[in-house]
């Protein structure tokens, strides 16, 4: 079974940086793409970034390009989201998201962690 | 800047059958944007219901299906319940690895 859990949410200032984190478990980690969606207070979900199984290839929001970096560590089974120059609208539930194939079919989701911008 | 459309709200009756939609605001959709629909209560993590335009995900009830019709996607529940009272999200993967949501239909049973 897929579980995916994440943390690394937490306060931080306009222009800040955090390191989100999504431990995996339940399948080969290598094999699969991961995504990062996000959803602010009251809104939609937000596709935000997607890494292939390899890590080789990357695509993102325009409304984070630049300023996220999504990464992974195969030796960890650990997806990752570097979010930098924080600015309020980032503000949002992040979750981490199982692919089922290259770079569609998102299938399953974690819990979510908390990304608060204010001053 | 591609735009992801779903009607904002829809209301069925308990028992009912209701089509939700998912289209984009130039084009259409085809299998190839590799639609899916996701389930979501207020407090609580989306939940997969369809991917590959008309996969169900593990543990999903037969009442969902996903479909292709004319120029959209589709999520249709047959035999509506109280607990499908939820919002309902669609995703196409537009360009590449690129993927967009729709803004989400509030389906209520009533």
């Amino acid at each position: 079974e897929v579980q995916l859990l994440e943390s690394g949410g937490g306060l931080v200032q306009p222009g800040g940086s955090l390191r989100l984190s999504c431990a995996a478990s339940g399948f080969t980690f290598s094999t699969y793409a991961m995504s990062w969606v996000r959803q602010a207070p009251g809104k939609g979900l937000e596709w935000v970034s997607v890494i292939s199984g390899d890590a080789v290839t990357t695509y993102y929001a325009d409304s984070v390009k630049g300023r996220f970096t999504i990464s992974r560590d195969s030796s960890k089974n650990t997806l990752y989201l570097q979010v930098n120059s924080l600015r309020a609208e980032d503000t949002a539930i992040y979750y981490c998201v199982w692919l089922r194939f290259h770079y569609h079919g998102m299938d399953v989701w974690g819990q979510g962690t908390t990304v608060t911008v204010s001053s | 800047q591609t735009v992801v459309t779903q009607e904002p709200s829809f209301s069925v009756s308990p028992g009912g059958t209701v089509t939700l939609t998912c289209g984009l605001s130039s084009g259409s959709v085809s299998a190839s944007y590799y639609p899916s629909w996701y389930q979501q209560t207020p407090g609580q993590a989306p939940r997969t219901l369809i991917y590959n335009t008309d996969t169900r995900s593990s543990g999903v009830p037969g009442r969902f299906s996903g479909s292709i019709l004319g120029n959209k996607a589709a999520l249709t529940i047959t035999g509506a319940q109280a607990d499908d009272e939820s919002y309902y999200y669609c995703v196409l993967c537009v360009d590449g690895g690129i993927s967009v949501f729709g803004g989400g239909t509030k389906l209520t049973v009533l």
